[in-house]
């Protein structure tokens, strides 16, 4: 029973445009959410975080929106670099005791 | 602070030899995580583990794997008798108790390679 859902294996998108990752979670019960960004032979690094409480979250180039209503949210990553080449992972806590669950991630690759 | 502490990097072992994969969580962490990557494929959670206690190992292997997170020292995983299908890299994660706004810190990973 995956929980949290990322339904892209891989993206494409033109250096400068806008990169759109998607994620789906069914668990109603989620109230915080988590992105990671992960490079080959590195662990997972944090990258950006939303609460429920929230409809979005901005960190720079990064933005990462949730719609309750659809348990579904997106990291907007506006303009895209290409060292935002990486595997992108959505998590959220709240699995048995608090056990944090991710997606399978999605693979961005910044076109040049 | 120093982030979460994943020895070896690297390891080689021959079929049928055991591997001990260890991992220090970030100060004040009592929750260990332990996910593998094997290649093209994106993190699969293996256990999940509080201080003396296993909590979750419902991604474990039934056989030849185990997990312990002792009162002093690191978390450590270990496999027995590894076989080629072991190789893989395996990533210990870090988190404090406080949810529910609670982030996971990853290590480098150990890849674990087998002959």
């Amino acid at each position: 029973d995956q929980q949290v859902k990322q339904n892209s294996p891989s993206l494409s998108v033109q250096e400068g445009r806008i990169s759109i990752l998607n994620c789906d979670y069914t668990n109603s019960m989620f109230d915080y959410f988590l992105w990671y960004k992960k490079y080959p032979a590195e662990g997972p690094t944090f990258l950006i975080s939303i609460s429920s409480i929230k409809d979005k979250n901005e960190d720079g180039r990064f933005t990462v929106f949730l719609n309750k209503s659809a348990k579904h949210l997106s990291l907007h990553i506006v303009p895209s670099q290409p060292g935002d080449s990486a595997v992108y992972f959505c998590a959220a806590p709240g699995g048995r005791d608090d056990k944090i669950i991710f997606g399978k991630g999605t693979r961005l690759h910044i076109l040049p | 602070n120093a982030g979460v502490m994943q020895n070896p990097r690297h390891l080689v072992r021959r079929r049928g030899q055991e591997a001990r994969l260890r991992c220090s969580p970030m100060k004040g962490h009592s929750h260990v995580y332990w996910y593998r990557q094997l290649p093209e494929e994106g993190l699969k959670f293996m256990v999940y583990l509080q201080k003396e206690n296993i909590i979750d190992e419902s991604g474990m292997p039934k056989e030849r794997f185990s997990a312990e997170f002792p009162k002093e020292g690191p978390s450590i995983l270990r496999i027995q008798q590894v076989v080629r299908g072991d190789s893989a890299a395996y990533f210990c994660a870090s988190s404090s108790p406080g949810h529910p706004n609670t982030e996971a810190f990853f290590g480098q990973g150990t890849r674990l390679t087998v002959v």
